[in-house]
């Protein structure tokens, strides 16, 4: 399977827990987008990387929530003193360069549930 | 700043029958539009897309998409729905092809 992958798919903490989250992209895509989707909702961008280049973030993205991509390939994400308003599905995207930039590739995400 | 309304929530309508799904963006600037689904239980696949051009698009299966400028609309239809195209569709926009908003999804449930 060449599909985005996400790991892990599920967790579980404890409010105040720090977590991480990553996302493997299709491997020849240079774009990587994470969203985070609540129940009922649309996925809501967070961060965007060209490369590992991080080079749009929402101002959804507190100071918890930090993403890397510090090779150009896998990325991750962390959230540090997590709160149970936290609890989502995180997904991560993947799109390639030229002329099929704004086709995004979704992973299945990383459902967080915090305590 | 831009975002998706997507009016319907729940669409329910029996096989064989024409549906529509409607999607409304509001932005000052020209944008790229989007349909994903999301079967149940898979993650979210591309259906259709518009970037520039004629401003009907279509999908593989049926689907089909009318970006209409002066409403700003990016509606979604299929004229005869199946079982299989039970799922939850969301509408997205994208003016730099960077940050892309999503609506809040319409779950389409076909009924035998």
């Amino acid at each position: 399977d060449t599909g985005v992958s996400q790991d892990p798919r599920h967790k579980i903490t404890k409010r105040g827990q720090n977590v991480t989250f990553r996302c493997d992209p299709i491997s020849e895509h240079n774009r990587l987008y994470w969203y985070r989707q609540t129940l009922g909702q649309g996925p809501e961008f967070l961060t965007y990387f060209q490369n590992e280049a991080q080079l749009e973030k929402s101002r959804l993205l507190s100071d918890r929530f930090s993403a890397e991509r510090p090779k150009g390939s896998f990325s991750t994400l962390e959230i540090q003193r997590t709160e149970q308003g936290d609890s989502a599905m995180y997904l991560c995207a993947s799109s390639p360069s030229g002329a099929n930039q704004e086709t995004q590739y979704f992973g299945p995400g990383t459902r967080l549930l915090v305590l | 700043a831009q975002s998706v309304t997507q009016l319907d929530s729940q669409v329910p309508v029996f096989e064989e029958a024409p549906v529509e799904l409607r999607c409304n963006y509001s932005s000052s600037v020209s944008v790229y539009l989007f349909w994903y689904v999301q079967y149940p239980n898979q993650g979210l696949q591309l259906l259709l897309k518009y970037l520039s051009g004629s401003t009907l698009v279509e999908s593989i299966n049926g689907f089909e998409a009318e970006f209409n400028k002066s409403q700003t609309s990016f509606h979604l239809r299929k004229p005869s729905v199946h079982i299989s195209d039970t799922a939850e569709y969301f509408c997205a926009v994208s003016h730099t092809g960077n940050q892309f908003y999503f609506g809040t999804g319409t779950s389409l449930t076909v009924i035998p």
